[in-house]
Parts: C-alpha cells; sequence; structure tokens
C-alpha cells in the first residue's frame, strides 16, 4: 500500500517555466488536495478536489492550476514559475474533507531561480 | 489565513521530559488534529479530537480540548530523542471545508 505518492521530490526551474507536480493516491480517496510550506506560514491550501471532475480553489490558488479526471491522480500544473513560488509543495488526500485524518505525500521541494 | 497557532514556536528539553504544546484557533471547529512532521518528510497523523470532546489519549500522547476559550493542548510524556519534530494542529469546520493548519512547534529532545 503506498500511499500518497508525488514526484518529483526535488525540481529547479527558471522564471518562466511551467512544469506539472504529480500526485496519485491509492486509497480511493475522494477528496485531494495541494498544500504549499513556507518557513514559520505551516501550511496554505492551494486547489483542492472533493472527487473526479470537481475543483476549487483555496487560500492561495494564483498561479497554479489543477484537474482530476481520475479518483487516483490530483496533478497541480505551474503555468509561468516564479520566485515567489519556491516552496515546499505537498499532496494530501481523506475519505472526507476534514472528519478523517489526511494522508500527506513526502512532498515535492521546488526552487524557481 | 491560518487557523490555528501554535505556542511556543520552538521548545527544547531533555529525554524523559514531558512536552506540552499549544494550539489557538478562530472560529467554530467540527474537529482538532495534530500532525507530526519529521525533517524533509511529510506529515503524519497523531490524533483527532471532536468538538464534543474534552480529552484523547494515544500511547504516550495526550490532547486536550477546550472549545469555550478556543485551545488546546498535545502533551508528549517521557520524550525521546525519536519525538523530534515539527507538531501542527489543524482544524476542521462544519462547512466541508478542508483542513486548515498553525504554523507548527519545532521539537527539539536533547539525548
Amino acid at each position: 500500500n503506498a500511499g500518497v505518492t508525488q514526484t518529483p521530490k526535488f525540481q529547479v526551474l527558471k522564471t518562466g517555466q511551467s512544469m506539472t507536480l504529480q500526485c496519485a493516491q491509492d486509497m480511493n480517496h475522494e477528496y485531494m488536495s495541494w498544500y504549499r510550506q513556507d518557513p514559520g506560514m505551516g501550511l496554505r491550501l492551494i486547489h483542492y478536489s472533493v472527487g473526479a471532475g470537481i475543483t476549487d480553489q483555496g487560500e492561495v490558488p494564483n498561479g497554479y492550476n489543477v484537474s482530476r479526471s481520475t479518483t487516483e491522480d490530483f496533478p497541480l500544473r505551474l503555468l509561468s514559475a516564479a520566485p515567489s513560488q519556491t516552496s515546499v509543495y505537498f499532496c494530501a488526500s481523506s475519505y472526507s474533507s476534514t472528519n478523517t485524518e489526511a494522508f500527506f505525500g513526502q512532498g515535492t521541494r521546488l526552487t524557481v531561480v | 489565513s491560518q487557523q490555528g497557532e501554535e505556542d511556543p514556536q520552538a521548545l527544547s528539553i531533555q529525554e524523559g521530559e514531558n512536552a506540552t504544546m499549544n494550539c489557538s484557533y478562530k472560529t467554530s471547529i467540527n474537529n482538532l488534529q495534530w500532525y507530526r512532521q519529521n525533517s524533509g518528510r511529510g506529515l503524519v497523523h497523531l490524533i483527532l479530537i471532536r468538538s464534543n470532546e474534552r480529552e484523547k489519549h494515544s500511547g504516550r500522547l495526550r490532547v486536550t480540548l477546550d472549545t469555550s476559550k478556543k485551545s488546546s493542548s498535545l502533551l508528549i510524556t517521557a520524550s525521546r530523542a525519536a519525538d523530534t519534530a515539527s507538531y501542527f494542529c489543524a482544524t476542521g469546520d462544519n462547512a466541508g471545508n478542508m483542513l486548515t493548519f498553525g504554523g507548527g512547534t519545532r521539537l527539539m529532545v536533547k539525548p
């Protein structure tokens, strides 16, 4: 049982480049979310999904796109990378939105230069 | 914006001592959860306490919740060097929104 798998673990981008952070879960969870973690800021919600075909914005959605074509996968796209998007990104999944524990991936450390 | 705020931001203790971390939040909640994050790793769920519960135990962990004060505490008893990590509280509401996390407490347990 792999849980939540994120790829890549590390990435360096140049300003203006685009890329997709991958997230896959094998627990058949309906709820998936993306957070970014910056020093001293805790985790801030970027986008989330309550099921295949349904996505919504979180607290800091600007500069990011998501889609949910299957229950298992929830990729996060950076459209035009900016230095302010340098952060550690975590994908999480859960059986419900907030009433059960969330399972987190190992994170993607992204640096935009 | 962050819903939960942990206090203290950093805590350093000796192995065998107890560690207490506090979390305050602003709005009505359905439940409050505590997570641990080892350096460079993802978050791992520790315990969930619902709004109608006042105290919960799991092994060496004890969590209390005071909804009148909008606060929670996490007590780790007989700490070990392996408990060195960051600890986050997260709140869940009744509106179906996703978890909201605080800034975390960095705990260092010295051997």
